[in-house]
C-alpha cells in the first residue's frame, strides 16, 4: 500500500488559515488523495479528495503538487470545532481494492 | 437522513468469549466496511462488503469474521476474545465501494 507521511501535530489560532501537509512520494497514477478527520469521541469524517487538480468544497481546499508527491489540506479560517486528527490517505481507484489505509494523522490544536 | 448506526455502543467481555457487533448503514448505501482503532495501531482495515459479498479483507486472524445481509446491514464477529482485541470498532458505509465513507460512532469493546 502506498504510504503517506504527515506531521504528528500542528497548532493554529482561531480564524487563521491552516495548511496541513502530506507527503506521498510513492503515489501511483490511479491513487486518489483523500482527507478524513476524526473529532474527539467520533468516527472519522470525510473532508475532501482529489486526483490531480486542486479541489475546493465547503469545508476545505486541497492543493496537489504538480508531481503529485505531496498535497496540502487548507482550512481557510480555523475554528475551535476544527480541532481533530486529520488523516491523509491514498485510495486506489484502478482496481477493486478501495480500502482506506490510515496513517497516524496530524493532531490539529486550535487556540482561541 | 439517519447516519450509520452501530450497536452496542459499549460492551465488556472476558477472554475466550465471543462478540457480535452490528452496523446499519445509511439508507441506500450498499457498501459497508469495518475498522479497528486502538491507541497503539491506529485505524486498521478489517473487511469490506458490497452486495453481501466480502470484497476485501485486512490482515487480521480468522477469529475476526463478518457478513452482510440483503438489506445491507452488516455484522462482525470476534471469537475467542483476547485482551488485545479491546478497541473501538468502526463501521462505515458508502453508496459505492469507491465512494465517500460515512462512519458510525463505533462500538467500544473492552476485554477483561
Amino acid at each position: 500500500d502506498a504510504k503517506t507521511t504527515q506531521p504528528n501535530s500542528m497548532e493554529s489560532n482561531e480564524e487563521e488559515p491552516v495548511h496541513l501537509p502530506c507527503n506521498h512520494s510513492t503515489i501511483s497514477g490511479t491513487d486518489y488523495i483523500h482527507w478524513y478527520r476524526q473529532l474527539p469521541s467520533q468516527g472519522p469524517e470525510y473532508v475532501i479528495h482529489g486526483l490531480t487538480s486542486n479541489v475546493n468544497n465547503r469545508m476545505a481546499s486541497l492543493a496537489i503538487a504538480e508531481d503529485r508527491k505531496s498535497s496540502t489540506l487548507i482550512l481557510h479560517r480555523a475554528t475551535l470545532r476544527d480541532a481533530a486528527v486529520y488523516y491523509c490517505i491514498l485510495r486506489d481507484s484502478g482496481g477493486s481494492n478501495y480500502k482506506l489505509t490510515f496513517g497516524k494523522g496530524t493532531l490539529l490544536t486550535v487556540n482561541p | 437522513k439517519a447516519g450509520v448506526t452501530q450497536t452496542p455502543r459499549y460492551l465488556i467481555k472476558t477472554r475466550g468469549q465471543q462478540v457480535t457487533l452490528s452496523c446499519s448503514p445509511i439508507s441506500g448505501h450498499r457498501s459497508v466496511s469495518w475498522y479497528q482503532q486502538t491507541p497503539g495501531q491506529g485505524l486498521q482495515f478489517l473487511f469490506e462488503y458490497f452486495s453481501e459479498t466480502q470484497r476485501n479483507k485486512g490482515n487480521f486472524p480468522g477469529r475476526f469474521s463478518g457478513r452482510q445481509f440483503s438489506n445491507s446491514r452488516s455484522e462482525m464477529n470476534v471469537s475467542t476474545l483476547e485482551l488485545g482485541d479491546s478497541a473501538l470498532y468502526l463501521c462505515a458505509s458508502s453508496l459505492r465501494p469507491d465512494g465517500e465513507l460515512f462512519f458510525g460512532e463505533g462500538s467500544r469493546l473492552t476485554v477483561l
